[in-house]
């Protein structure tokens, strides 16, 4: 049973676009989701969590969530080198009460 | 700063043995988890527990036990090691919430299993 769907990649970006990372789950009545950033040998930390319908922004990063489609997405405006990672996202299940993650996308920002 | 803290960054058993990966918070949180990371499978959570002396499985619990007896320690147990359960291992915490607050990371433990 899928849970929380992510497309693998590697996705490349150029330096200065705009990166669309995207993520799809199947418990309907998840309300909490979360992208994690992880670099190569380094733990998740979060960058985003989002909980109603829409976008949310934060500087350079806007997380949208549509939950009639199952869909949360992340986009990155101006991609540095540095934002070249691994983007998991997360969803909270609440009939279990807890957090599943994707396996995530690779991005890499071509300088 | 908030900390999580995994005993070891790295491990080395041999099968059958008996093994515990250790973490600890400082930021009195109530909720902790263990997961594992494997290429290609991304994390999956083994156990869970949002209070002292309570655990719940996870998606992934078979050959592996939790303890919970302080808020802050959150142990992780192979009862008897095998080479599958060769992986990083990474512990979080979170504080309880209506909502669930974000998880802070430990460093994770790479352990392999000869």
């Amino acid at each position: 049973q899928k849970e929380v769907e992510q497309n693998s990649g590697p996705l490349s970006v150029p330096e200065g676009a705009i990166a669309s990372l995207n993520c799809t789950y199947s418990d309907r009545v998840s309300q909490s989701f979360f992208w994690y950033r992880q670099y190569s040998g380094k733990s998740p930390e979060l960058i985003m969590s989002i909980y109603s319908n829409g976008d949310k922004e934060d500087g350079r990063f806007t997380a949208q969530l549509n939950k009639a489609s199952q869909y949360v997405s992340l986009l990155i405006r101006d991609s540095q080198p540095s934002d070249s990672a691994t983007y998991l996202c997360a969803v909270n299940v609440e009939r279990d009460d807890k957090i599943i993650f994707g396996k995530g996308t690779r991005l890499h920002i071509l300088p | 700063d908030v900390k999580v803290t995994q005993s070891s960054r790295y491990l080395v058993k041999r099968t059958g043995e008996k093994v515990f990966l250790e973490c600890v918070q400082d930021m009195d949180h109530e909720n902790m988890f263990w997961y594992r990371q494997d290429p290609g499978l991304g994390l999956r959570l083994i156990y869970f527990s949002y209070d002292v002396k309570m655990k719940e499985k996870g998606d992934i619990p078979e050959g592996y036990s939790v303890s919970r007896e302080k808020k802050e320690r959150f142990s992780l147990i192979l009862e008897s090691a095998s080479t599958n359960q060769t992986s990083m291992y990474l512990c979080a915490s979170s504080k309880k919430s209506a909502t669930n607050e974000k998880l802070f990371f430990g460093s994770g433990t790479q352990l392999s299993v000869l």
